[in-house]
């Protein structure tokens, strides 16, 4: 089975565009989670959606939105890019939605964003 | 609020010999689980072990052992025979009931395996 793929892997923006990442989780994983990892820093969580619906938010301004499609696969978009939105956007799939013991997330190998 | 902190920002150890890398966290939940993940340069995240909060033993996975001092809330990563293909970042991590699958990552450790 294909792991949790991400697109693209790399891209370069500038200040004021807009960008949309997209994520295909694993097969028949129905939650992703999308993390911001910038240079030197450990991920930060930015959103979870399950089934279609957020299921949670991290300290992200509203720039950030994301949803996620009847195929579970996810985008998340980011308008008005700010040179510090320069980062690594990790996709993170479960097959469950909220906490139990023991159930690891699957990462993609993430999309570098670079803002000039 | 949930914390995770790494206080070693870097790390050698020599080929075959076994590392420790150092994980405390915060929290008043007494429902959470604990994850060490590997982070090569390519840049995706490697589950590497778990431990719950109500576990009685310490994790253990092939060369990776995690010990688990409740008490003192360290989750420590212990790779024993390190090998050169050890030499990554790596991330300790906290999920706590009642938040669905946000993960709480630590500032990280980057460790090289010396030949």
């Amino acid at each position: 089975d294909a792991g949790v793929t991400q697109s693209p892997t790399h891209l370069i923006k500038t200040r004021g565009q807009q960008v949309t990442l997209r994520c295909s989780p694993i097969s028949g994983h129905k939650s992703v989670s999308w993390y911001q990892q910038v240079l030197g820093q450990g991920p930060q969580f930015i959103f979870q959606y399950y089934e279609k619906e957020e299921r949670g938010r991290g300290n992200f301004p509203d720039r950030f939105s994301a949803r996620q499609f009847p195929n579970y696969s996810s985008e998340l978009n980011v308008n008005a890019l700010l040179l510090g939105d320069s980062a690594l956007y990790l996709c993170a799939s479960s097959s469950v939605h909220t906490y139990t013991e023991n159930t690891e997330a699957f990462f993609g190998q993430g999309t570098r964003l670079t803002v000039v | 609020a949930q914390k995770i902190t790494q206080t070693q920002p870097g790390m050698f150890v020599q080929e075959k010999e076994a590392v420790t890398l150092d994980c405390t966290y915060d929290t008043s939940d007494p429902s959470y689980g604990l994850f060490w993940y590997k982070q090569p340069s390519s840049g995706e995240m490697i589950f590497l072990i778990y431990q719950g909060s109500y576990d009685q033993q310490n994790a253990t996975e092939g060369r990776y052992s995690l010990n688990f001092q409740k008490a003192r809330k360290s989750a420590n990563l212990v790779i024993s025979a390190s090998q050169l293909g050890d030499s990554a970042m790596y991330f300790c991590a906290m999920r706590l009931r009642g938040q669905g699958n946000k993960l709480v990552f630590g500032a990280g450790t980057i460790l090289r395996v010396k030949s």
